[in-house]
């Protein structure tokens, strides 16, 4: 299972980060995700990151805002954005890959966070 | 790559069959996903590679489809399928992206 943060509320301009602790499964060989949903609208994949190496890829739109990390240690990644604007306002999942890393069909998301409810507001 | 999901909403009663259609900007090869999202939840792995059930989904749930246009049927409604209802695709290289997501009311 993942487990993530609480609630964060924060100013505009502000930074927040994120955490989501693995459990019951080899951390280093899945992929984890990272998708936002802004109330009452649809999914939005920000990015992932690999726990073996720290390879990350972001969506375009968060290049520059957005930092993905991992601490195998804890079993935890991490989810840090900065510059908050008020369209940041969201529930942030965490979500494993379901195959491998070293498999071709990495993409598809079988275990989810329970999200964390971030709002930007001044 | 853009998804577009059709319909946005459809009203339908347990036991009756729902077919939602999801469209590709580009070819996509099989490389689509289906998740459930109910209120408040997360979201849930229903469909890989554009056919295959996930883990523990029943066989009500069926994918089917490639290049642009994608399906996903659920044969007989149950009370719990009332859902949103997200496609996604993984082909070649991230991003990866959801369709808008069709309601199932």
């Amino acid at each position: 299972q993942l487990v993530q943060s609480g609630v964060e509320v924060k100013k505009p301009g502000a930074s927040v980060k994120v955490s989501c602790q693995a459990s019951g499964y080899s951390f280093t060989t899945y992929n984890i995700n990272w998708v936002r949903q802004a109330p009452g609208q649809g999914l939005e994949w920000m990015g992932w990151i690999s726990p073996d190496n720290g390879n990350t890829n972001y969506a375009q739109s968060l290049l520059g805002r957005v930092t993905m990390t991992t601490d195998t240690s804890m079993r935890t990644a991490y989810l840090e954005l900065r510059s908050l604007r008020s369209d940041d306002t969201a529930v942030y999942y965490c979500a494993r890959d379901a195959f491998s890393y070293t498999s071709a069909l990495v993409g598809y998301m079988d275990v989810w966070g329970k999200g964390t409810t971030v709002t930007v507001s001044s | 790559i853009v998804l577009t999901q059709s319909p946005d909403t459809v009203p339908l009663s347990p036991g009756e069959r729902a077919i939602l259609s999801c469209w590709a900007s580009q070819s996509i090869g099989n490389s689509l996903a289906w998740y459930q999202q109910k209120p408040g939840q997360a979201p849930r792995l229903l469909i890989f590679d554009a056919s295959n059930r996930a883990t523990g989904i029943p066989a009500r749930f069926s994918g089917s489809g490639s290049g642009t246009d994608f399906a996903l049927t659920i044969s007989s409604l149950e009370p719990e399928d009332f859902a949103v209802y997200y496609c996604q695709q993984r082909s070649n290289w991230p991003p990866w992206t959801f369709g808008q997501g069709s309601k199932v009311e």
